[in-house]
């Protein structure tokens, strides 16, 4: 299975700052289709998980653009820039490039 | 506005079967992949299982083939998953899920299984 390692496991900011949160995978996440099916969520304290980034990249609908996706192959990074209160919570990377999909262990973005 | 409701968790014994329901409203459920996703107490989140928009294709990780079976009716716009032979490790509070963009772009409340004796 592929794994996906995120770093760090906690990620303390200051609001109004940026965060970072990177996730590497055990293999190169590019489908033989060339998409690339790395996802970013976010579960708040007590929520259901939120879709933020597909395809890498993309932003899903509504998602602020302070949310900010990159990456290839087998290194990918969240940036979260001017951190707000409601972006606290559990990150967690996912893949469906290859089966089974699988998820990041996930950061969780705290108050410094 | 998009709106998934699951039902049907509850406290089973190890061994027996339970099975969960998904009613969806606020979009054409035809026109998506639906899923389900675990997650367990305090841990975080695994993907269980994958359906087409017709039902005609299904996907399982490993640890659930031949335990489970997700399955949706398109009439009633609702998503099924058959648990057979529970075990401990399936514990976990079940989230349906739709597709649009990312696998995952709506989610319901979640419901909660318990397998214990």
């Amino acid at each position: 299975d592929v794994v996906l390692t995120q770093t760090p496991v906690a990620q303390p900011v200051t609001l109004g700052d940026q965060a970072s949160i990177s996730c590497r995978s055990s293999q190169s996440l590019v489908h033989s289709n060339g998409n690339t099916y790395l996802e970013w969520y976010l579960q708040k304290p007590g929520q259901s998980p939120q879709l933020l980034i597909y395809k890498v990249s993309n932003r899903f609908s509504g998602v602020p653009d302070r949310f900010i996706g990159s990456g290839s192959g087998s290194d990918f990074t969240l940036k979260i820039s001017r951190v707000e209160p409601e972006d606290l919570g559990v990150y967690y990377c996912f893949q469906a490039t290859h089966d089974p999909f699988t998820f990041g262990s996930g950061t969780k973005l705290e108050i410094k | 506005e998009v709106q998934l409701v699951e039902s049907g968790g509850g406290l089973v014994q190890p061994g027996r079967s339970l099975k969960l329901s998904c009613a969806a409203s606020g979009f054409t459920f035809s026109d998506y992949y639906m899923a389900w996703v675990r997650q367990a107490p305090t841990k975080g989140l695994e993907w269980v299982a994958s359906i087409s928009y017709d039902g005609g294709s299904t996907y399982y990780r490993d640890s659930v083939k031949g335990r489970f079976t997700i399955s949706r009716d398109n009439a009633k716009s609702s998503l099924y998953l058959q648990m057979d032979s529970l075990r401990s490790e399936d514990t976990a509070t079940y989230y349906c899920t739709g597709a649009a963009g990312g696998w995952f772009a709506y989610w319901g409340q979640g419901t909660l299984v318990t397998v214990s004796s």
